[in-house]
Formats: C-alpha cells, sequence, structure tokens
C-alpha cells in the first residue's frame, strides 16, 4: 500500500528545534518530488518546502533560513529540519507526495508541532 | 508573490450543482489541482492538471479552466461532500495554495 507516515511532532519552545520525519511505503521518495505543507489551527493550507528528485530544494518565505529538507534514501524517509520556532509556526505538517503533474496525490496523516512556552 | 483567490464561502442544496473558483495572474499558463479536506482529515486530491479526475474520485467531481480562472464542479452534490476546498498551483519552483473555501451543503 502507499503512504506516508509523519511523526516527530510535539511541543516546543520559541527559538528551539524540531525534526519532523515523513517515512514512505510502497515507492521510492527519492523518485518523486517531497513536499511539506502545514496547515495552523483553523486556518489553510501552506506550502512549505520541496524537494526534488535530483535533490534540489525550495522554501516558502515564511520559513526559508530556518528550516532545512532533506531525505534519507536509505529509510525512505523525508525530513524537515525546523530551527528557531515562532509561535506561527505552530500547525499540522503533512507531508505530500506529487506523483501527478503539478498535483499532490498522496497525503500523510499529519503530525502537530506546537511552539509555545 | 504569486496568488490564487478562492471565495470563503459557498452553499448549495442536496442535488444541485455547486461551483467553486480559483482565479490567478496567469493561472491559465500553469496547471491548477483541487482537494477536498473534512475536518480532521488530510487533503484529498479531486482535481490535477485543471481537469483530469485521479482514480477513485466519483464523477460529480469536474473542472475546467477559462482565462485565469479554474472552476470546480460538483454535480448532483451529496451532503458527504461538505467540505473545505483548495486550489494550488506551482509558480516556478514553489507552490501556491488557495485560501480555500467551505462548501456548506443545505
Amino acid at each position: 500500500e502507499v503512504q506516508l507516515v509523519e511523526s516527530g511532532g510535539g511541543l516546543v519552545q520559541p527559538g528551539g528545534s524540531l525534526r519532523v520525519s515523513c517515512t514512505a511505503s510502497g515507492f521510492t521518495v527519492s523518485s518523486n518530488y517531497m513536499s511539506w505543507v502545514r496547515q495552523a489551527p483553523g486556518k489553510g493550507l501552506e506550502w512549505v518546502s520541496v524537494i526534488y528528485s535530483d535533490g534540489r530544494t525550495y522554501y516558502a518565505d515564511s520559513v526559508k533560513g530556518r528550516f532545512t529538507i532533506s531525505r534519507d534514501n536509505s529509510k525512505n524517509t523525508v525530513y524537515l529540519q525546523m530551527n528557531s520556532l515562532r509561535a506561527e509556526d505552530t500547525a499540522v505538517y503533512y507531508c505530500a507526495r506529487k506523483g501527478v503533474p503539478d498535483a499532490f496525490d498522496i497525503w500523510g496523516q499529519g503530525t502537530m508541532v506546537t511552539v509555545s512556552s | 508573490s504569486y496568488e490564487l483567490t478562492q471565495p470563503p464561502s459557498v452553499s448549495v442544496s442536496p442535488g444541485q450543482t455547486a461551483s467553486i473558483t480559483c482565479s490567478g495572474d496567469k493561472l491559465g499558463d500553469k496547471y491548477a489541482c483541487w482537494y477536498q479536506q473534512k475536518p480532521g482529515q488530510s487533503p484529498v486530491l479531486v482535481i490535477y492538471q485543471d481537469i483530469k479526475r485521479p482514480s477513485g474520485i466519483p464523477e460529480r467531481f469536474s473542472g475546467s479552466i477559462s482565462g485565469n480562472t479554474a472552476t470546480l464542479t460538483i454535480s448532483g452534490t451529496q451532503t458527504l461532500d461538505e467540505a473545505d476546498y483548495y486550489c494550488q498551483a506551482w509558480d516556478s519552483s514553489t507552490v501556491v495554495f488557495g485560501g480555500g473555501t467551505k462548501l456548506t451543503v443545505l
């Protein structure tokens, strides 16, 4: 079965760091564009970052310089390292696969990140 | 930065047709897609490449594009279609979502 499972969310203090993970099954992450999308409580979807199959990475302006996307091919896992966290980074973080042209066809269940003192 | 504009809410009676629009500069030169999200659930892709429907998505969901406006149409709307709907497109190497439309079926 093709699926994505996120983990690593939790409560972190402002200015702190956290790494969330996304483990894939049924397909290979390195052969796909993989993205992180977040959703603050009661708000809409906000794109965060993407890693291309060739390793290039891109970020939303709101997280550039603070967040880093990466992958471990041996673990078939994509990561999002989040540093200098702010209250406004509080959200459910979803991992998604771009498996069809220009769209995300597979989404994980999400992992909640709360930035609060 | 690139923006996609959706109406905040749309209401429709059961069995009727619902239309949700998404507009953006030069959207006609890009591919638009649509996601359905129900409370507490992850988004589900319902339309991609403007008009294509993924396997498993009911035929009552359709997409169209005219100029710089993409439209998601739900024919014979059912109560289970009540959800938030988001359009999305790529702008260079970044992804943009519309603000979302809450579809109410009543």
